[in-house]
């Protein structure tokens, strides 16, 4: 049973240019958490999802960032217009239902010049 | 909002010496889970731990959550155990559903 997936693992955009991480759950897994963690700190929440909706985005920055889920494919954290303190490790994490235990894929490591 | 506090910050052990590293948290949570990220960056679940003991090889970890503390337990430890060790708490209410993580603690174990 494969784990988490995310792609790429490492990313490297210019300021202003657009990053997209991408996510695939654990098969069977319909609940999608994406978390950031910035250098020398721990993770932060930032989205909950499930299949076409969001349901949690409380720590999403308020401009730049979406996220979504679709019925089919990966799910995704997009950034728009990247600047330099958005170079973080964001790891995606997914569970079978909530209030469950996450698992946690590799983490994109998105470097902003 | 829920508070998650992690002692010591760093420890440096000789290899085949035993720890125990502590996890506070400040208000009720539904679950705790204690993860190991290895140098690499990689995150590895060690425990999915709401309450009592469990025991996994050279770690262990005792959940009380009447207390609001849990504890994580690594005897004998390698090289290898290197890295930083978090615990998460599992706050879980109407619409949300998230981890809420400590800041962690940084082992070093020496040959």
């Amino acid at each position: 049973n494969a784990g988490v997936m995310q792609n790429p693992r490492h990313l490297v955009r210019r300021r202003g240019q657009e990053a997209r991480l991408r996510c695939s759950p654990m098969k069977g897994h319909s609940h999608v958490y994406w978390y950031r963690q910035l250098p020398e700190e721990g993770l932060k929440f930032m989205v909950y999802l499930q299949k076409e909706n969001i349901i949690d985005e409380s720590g999403m920055p308020k401009e730049r960032f979406s996220a979504e889920f679709p019925k089919e494919g990966p799910s995704i954290l997009r950034i728009q217009q990247v600047v330099r303190g958005d170079s973080a490790a964001y790891f995606c994490a997914s569970s079978p239902v909530q209030a469950h235990e996450q698992f946690f894929g590799p983490g994109t490591r998105l470097t902003v010049l | 909002g829920i508070q998650v506090e992690q002692s010591p910050p760093d420890l440096i052990l000789q290899e085949g010496a035993n720890s125990t590293l502590r996890c506070n948290f400040s208000d009720s949570v539904n679950n705790l889970q204690w993860f190991h990220q290895n140098p690499w960056g990689q995150l590895i679940n060690l425990f999915y731990i709401p309450s009592g003991t469990k025991q996994n090889g050279r770690l262990s970890a005792t959940t009380v959550a009447t207390e609001r503390y849990s504890l994580l337990y690594i005897s004998s430890s390698q090289t290898t155990d290197s890295g930083v060790y978090f615990c998460a708490a599992l706050y879980y209410g109407g619409a949300t559903n998230k981890l809420i993580f400590g800041t962690g603690t940084l082992l070093a174990v020496q040959p």
